[in-house]
């Protein structure tokens, strides 16, 4: 059992370049999430889906786009990347009641030079 | 609009000593509250909620919906208690949607 799992886990891009986070979790959850992790912002909700075809939009979705084709998967894309967009990107599932637990991958550190 | 708010960074404590990281939140219904933990180079993790009332580690935390409070407290603190703490909100079943505060991190000196 995975659990969470992130790819790449560090990335330098340079501006206006795109790319891909890739997040897959094999535990079957609907909710699937992305947050941005930045110094003295804590985490904040990038995007999220509570199930296949759903997703929608958290507190900082701007330059960012996501799609949920299957259940296990959850890419963020960032089609012209920006030196604001460099931070730590974490991917978090979990089953879709009130009061459970969420689990997260181990992050992926993205540098926008 | 629901936020949560820790009003500490940074919270130093030597060893044996008691800790309390504060988190308020703001929300008119009925929330779920959490405590997660990130120990250094490690991934988030669920340290307790409220809906289970649990101690874990050492540590509780409990809701008071007149302050809007969701202190986490530990009467003697460990050195490796020491990580970043994150307090966070979900309101909703149907979304899962979790809102997480700025963090504080706790150094327990020995």
């Amino acid at each position: 059992n995975a659990g969470v799992t992130q790819t790449p886990k560090f990335q330098v891009l340079k501006t206006g370049q795109s790319m891909t986070l890739q997040c897959a979790q094999d535990m079957n959850h609907e909710y699937m999430s992305w947050y941005r992790q930045d110094p003295g912002m804590g985490l904040r909700l990038i995007h999220y889906s509570v199930g296949a075809g759903i997703t929608d939009q958290g507190e900082v979705p701007n330059g960012y786009n996501v799609s949920r084709s299957t259940t296990e998967d959850f890419p963020l894309r960032l089609l012209s990347a920006a030196p604001s967009q460099t931070s730590v990107y974490f991917c978090a599932s979990g089953p879709l009641s009130l009061g459970n637990t969420i689990y997260f991958g181990e992050g992926s550190w993205l540098t926008v030079v | 609009a629901q936020r949560v708010t820790q009003p500490e960074k940074l919270l130093s404590v030597f060893k044996g000593a008691p800790v309390e990281l504060k988190c308020n939140y703001s929300y008119s219904g009925s929330p779920e509250l959490f405590w997660y933990v990130q120990y250094s180079r490690q991934r988030l993790q669920l340290l307790l909620r409220h809906i289970s009332r649990e101690s874990i580690k050492g540590f509780t935390a409990d809701l008071n919906k007149g302050e809007t409070s969701f202190h986490l407290k530990k009467p003697f603190a460990q050195e490796e208690d020491s990580a970043m703490y994150y307090c966070a909100l979900s309101f909703s079943s149907n979304t899962g949607k979790l809102i997480f505060g700025q963090g504080t991190t706790l150094q327990v000196k020995p």
